[in-house]
This record gives C-alpha cells, sequence and structure tokens, in this order.
C-alpha cells in the first residue's frame, strides 16, 4: 500500500535556528501534502496545504514565514521552521491523498517529526 | 466555525467490556474518519467511511456513520489490553481531503 516517510522523526534544536522536515511519498505521487501539528495531549491542527507547482495555502492563524513550505517535486514536500522558538516544539505530521483506483479516500500519514526547541 | 467533538476524552474499561466512543460534528460532511494514535507515534487509519449509514468492522471495533444526525460512532467489542490508545474521529466536509480532527478520546483497558 502507500505510504508517507517523514524525516526526520525527531530533531532537538537551539531557539533562534531553523529545522526543516521533509515529507515523501513513496510508491505514489502527491501533488497536495497537508501538514498538521500536534501539542502534547491535544489533537491535531492542519497549517497548511502544500501544492507542487504553487504557493502553499496556509490556515488562518498560521504564520506563512514562519513555517516556509515548498513542494519541490510530486513526492517531496518540505516544512522548514525557521527561528524556531520553544512554543513551536511540537508534533509535525504530514499527509497525502493516494489517487490510485479505485479512489477509497484514504488519506496516508507519515511517521511524524517531534520537534523539541531549547 | 466547524467543531468535531468526542465523547468522552478519556475511557477506562475493564477488559471484556463493550463500549461506544461518540463523534458529533457541526456540518455537514460524508466523509469520516476514525484513526488510532499509540503515545509518540504518528496515525493509524482505522475506518473511512464514505456514506450515510456506513458500517465498517475490523476486529473488535466496528464504526458506523449516520450523516442526517451528523454522528459517527465506534463500537468496541470485549475490549483487550492491546486497544488502550487515543481514538481520533475527523471529517473532511468540503471533500477537500482536508481533515478536521475531533478532541480525542484516550482508552485504558485494565484487566
Amino acid at each position: 500500500g502507500a505510504v508517507v516517510s517523514q524525516h526526520p522523526s525527531w530533531v532537538i534544536c537551539k531557539s533562534g535556528t531553523s529545522v526543516k522536515i521533509e515529507c515523501r511519498s513513496l510508491d505514489f505521487q502527491a501533488t497536495t501534502m497537508f501538514w498538521y501539528r500536534q501539542f502534547p495531549k491535544q489533537s491535531l491542527m492542519l497549517m497548511a496545504t502544500s501544492n507542487e507547482g504553487s504557493k502553499a495555502t496556509y490556515e488562518q492563524g498560521v504564520e506563512k514565514d514562519k513555517f516556509l513550505i515548498n513542494h519541490a517535486s510530486l513526492t517531496l514536500s518540505t516544512l522548514t521552521v525557521t527561528s524556531a522558538h520553544p512554543e513551536d516544539s511540537s508534533f509535525y505530521i504530514c499527509s497525502a491523498p493516494a489517487r490510485e483506483a479505485p479512489n477509497t479516500g484514504e488519506l496516508f500519514f507519515g511517521e511524524g517529526s517531534r520537534l523539541t526547541v531549547l | 466555525e466547524l467543531k468535531v467533538e468526542q465523547n468522552p476524552l478519556f475511557l477506562s474499561m475493564q477488559e471484556g467490556k463493550n463500549y461506544t466512543i461518540y463523534c458529533n460534528y457541526s456540518t455537514t460532511s460524508d466523509r469520516l474518519y476514525w484513526y488510532r494514535q499509540d503515545p509518540g507515534k504518528s496515525l493509524e487509519s482505522l475506518f473511512v467511511l464514505l456514506s450515510n449509514g456506513a458500517v465498517k468492522q475490523e476486529g473488535r471495533l466496528m464504526a458506523s456513520l449516520d450523516t442526517k444526525a451528523r454522528l459517527s460512532t465506534l463500537h468496541i467489542t470485549a475490549a483487550v489490553h492491546d486497544l488502550s490508545a487515543t481514538y481520533f474521529c475527523a471529517v473532511d466536509p468540503r471533500r477537500t481531503d482536508k481533515l478536521i480532527f475531533g478532541t480525542g478520546t484516550r482508552l485504558q483497558v485494565f484487566p
């Protein structure tokens, strides 16, 4: 079945630095990918939609200059947290819809990337 | 504002017992998803419900969808310890693959 892979699975960085997280679709093409954020003991919140060949679209309240998204190819989206601060510490998860027939409506999630900002 | 609420938020149940988790949402959606999340892990897909009246079963779990009532249920039959996890429902009201997640239900099954 379709697989979505994220890297790194965890990262620790100092406040003020930038961190890049990759999301890859391994055996299918994804023109659209989604980035979610999950704070401890909370639910998942959609941050942005990554679009291959065009700009990402951000949900209300998400700073686009802080969370840079690049959809470099049909199998890769990257999320860069710029000038990270402790309040950005969270679990970041990407998802991608599989479009092969039959379309089951299935959405595939990456393994998640845990960011800790010191 | 679209809201997706789960009830209960926390459930502690004995092995062998049955229970139901409820997922209510505030706007029309004919797509509903159920996921399981273990501590420190990502989401594991359990069910995808795509129409009113849809019912799916896998092992001790059964999910149903009533789009008119804006309600989905996840029924647990004869719970076992391995089912201990957090369960999320999610809706996709505009069929854009953008999910709105419920509050989550943390399930703990004890002997």
